[in-house]
């Protein structure tokens, strides 16, 4: 069965960090792109990060450049999003994502997420 | 990286067809055939239903259906059913070689 496991949310201060894990598994975790999306509480889906199979290539949204890092372990089947300077804006659930094989940007397997509130 | 523009909510019978628009740039939308769309019930997480703006994944009903006409997508969902009721979200590849979603459409079956 494939899955996506994700843990370290939880309530954080304005201005401090947090790194939220995912922990994959029933797939060949090397062979695919993965992504972090997140969704505010009653909001939509918002694309936060991808990296590719290798950690090469990695692109963000314009809102969490400079702030957030996304990294992999292949070797764990663990992707990471390491995020600084954390804002109120940046509650969230956060939900870790696979992206299919061949297929651009189709991400066809979800986590169940992980909630991130900021708040003092 | 402007939120691709979907109708907030959109509603229809049982057995009727609703389409659902998701209008871009020539940045996103129209420049790439890279949109997807994702059903998201209350409390659940998404689930992929169309890829590749026509392509449905295995196991997809083929009530779905997707297309699109310069820089708007859409979704027809046809012989609407109750468990049909959900949101929806579309998104796609942009210039920046980053991912947009679409702000998410109510679809209500009445």
């Amino acid at each position: 069965e494939v899955r996506l496991v994700e843990s370290g949310g939880g309530l954080v201060q304005p201005g401090r960090s947090l790194r939220i894990s995912c922990a994959a598994s029933g797939f060949t975790f090397s062979s695919n792109w993965m992504h972090w999306v997140r969704q505010a509480p009653g909001k939509g889906l918002v694309w936060v990060s991808r990296i590719n199979e290798d950690g090469s290539s990695i692109s963000y949204a314009d809102s969490v450049k400079g702030r957030f890092t996304i990294s992999r372990d292949n070797a764990k089947t663990t992707l990471y999003l390491q995020m600084n300077s954390l804002r109120a804006e940046d509650t969230a659930v956060y939900y870790c994502v696979k992206e299919a094989v061949a297929v651009h940007d189709a991400l066809d397997i979800w986590g169940q997420g992980t909630m991130v509130t900021v708040s003092s | 990286q402007s939120a691709l523009t979907q109708p907030a909510s959109v509603s229809g019978s049982p057995g009727q067809s609703i389409t659902i628009s998701c209008t871009g740039t020539s940045s996103d939308v129209g420049g790439y055939n890279y949109v997807s769309w994702y059903q998201q019930h209350p409390g659940k997480v998404p689930k992929l239903m169309i890829y590749e703006v026509t392509n449905r994944p295995s196991g997809v009903s083929n009530r779905f259906s997707g297309s699109k006409s310069g820089n708007t997508a859409s979704l027809t969902v046809s012989g609407l059913q109750a468990e049909d009721e959900a949101d929806y979200y579309c998104s796609s590849y942009t210039r920046s070689a980053t991912l947009v979603f679409g702000g998410g459409t109510k679809l209500t079956v009445l």
